[in-house]
């Protein structure tokens, strides 16, 4: 099957610090990739959608200058949290979608904490 | 009113048991259905995806769509202790807007 990584899988960083988020799809190549942030027991809550060669698409109310993603090759995305502050502090996802189908296979999960 | 409402549980079965767990939702668009299955700290795992109206078996699981009742179940055969996790259900209006809407998730835990 489709295989999405994340990396780091875990993060600290200080507040008013950037921390960088990779999503690489493994077997495929992916034009489309998908951010999501989970708070604790609640659901995933799409951020924006990164497509290869252009800008991403945020969602209404993320902060697109906050979040900066960048999908630069067709395996990787990367999502950058500047200057981070605690109410930043969740589980971010990345998916991405397999070229001929429609589902989406998510990475493990980055658990960010800004102390 | 969420467009996807879903009981976040916890629901509590024994080893054995056959689950179920629903989703309801209002928009009318939604033809693709999703179910995912989270560990704590993981990331969702697909289980089943759907098209439309039927049903879907996939070894221990079935999932059921009724858009006429917009209404969307997944249903888990012998249980296991294995099989405690979050599920979630998603869907999308089509195969073009790849734009996922979750659910909140049913806790399910299967006790031995």
């Amino acid at each position: 099957g489709a295989v999405v990584s994340q990396h780091p899988s875990r993060v600290i960083c200080k507040s008013g610090t950037s921390v960088k988020i990779e999503c690489r799809s493994l077997d495929f190549q992916a034009t489309t990739m998908f951010w999501y942030r989970q708070f604790p027991k609640q659901s995933l809550m799409l951020m924006a959608t990164s497509n290869e060669g252009s800008k991403a698409t945020y969602e209404q109310g993320v902060e697109k200058d906050k979040f900066l993603i960048n999908h630069a090759s067709l395996t990787l995305s990367t999502l950058t949290v500047t200057s981070a502050h605690p109410e930043d502090s969740s589980f971010y996802i990345c998916s991405a979608i397999r070229p001929g189908q429609n589902e989406q296979y998510f990475g493990p999960g980055t658990r960010l904490t800004v102390t | 009113q969420k467009e996807v409402e879903q009981d976040p549980g916890p629901l509590s079965v024994p080893e054995g048991a056959i689950v179920s767990l629903n989703c309801t939702y209002s928009n009318s668009a939604f033809q693709y259905f999703m179910w995912y299955r989270q560990y704590s700290r993981k990331g969702p795992e697909l289980l089943m995806y759907t098209y439309s109206s039927g049903n879907k078996e996939d070894g221990r699981f079935t999932a059921q769509v009724d858009k006429s009742s917009k209404y969307i179940s997944l249903f888990i055969r012998d249980s296991q202790p294995s099989d405690s996790a979050t599920y979630l259900c998603a869907m999308s209006e089509s195969s073009g807007t790849y734009k996922y809407i979750f659910g909140t998730g049913t806790r399910l835990k299967v006790l031995a």
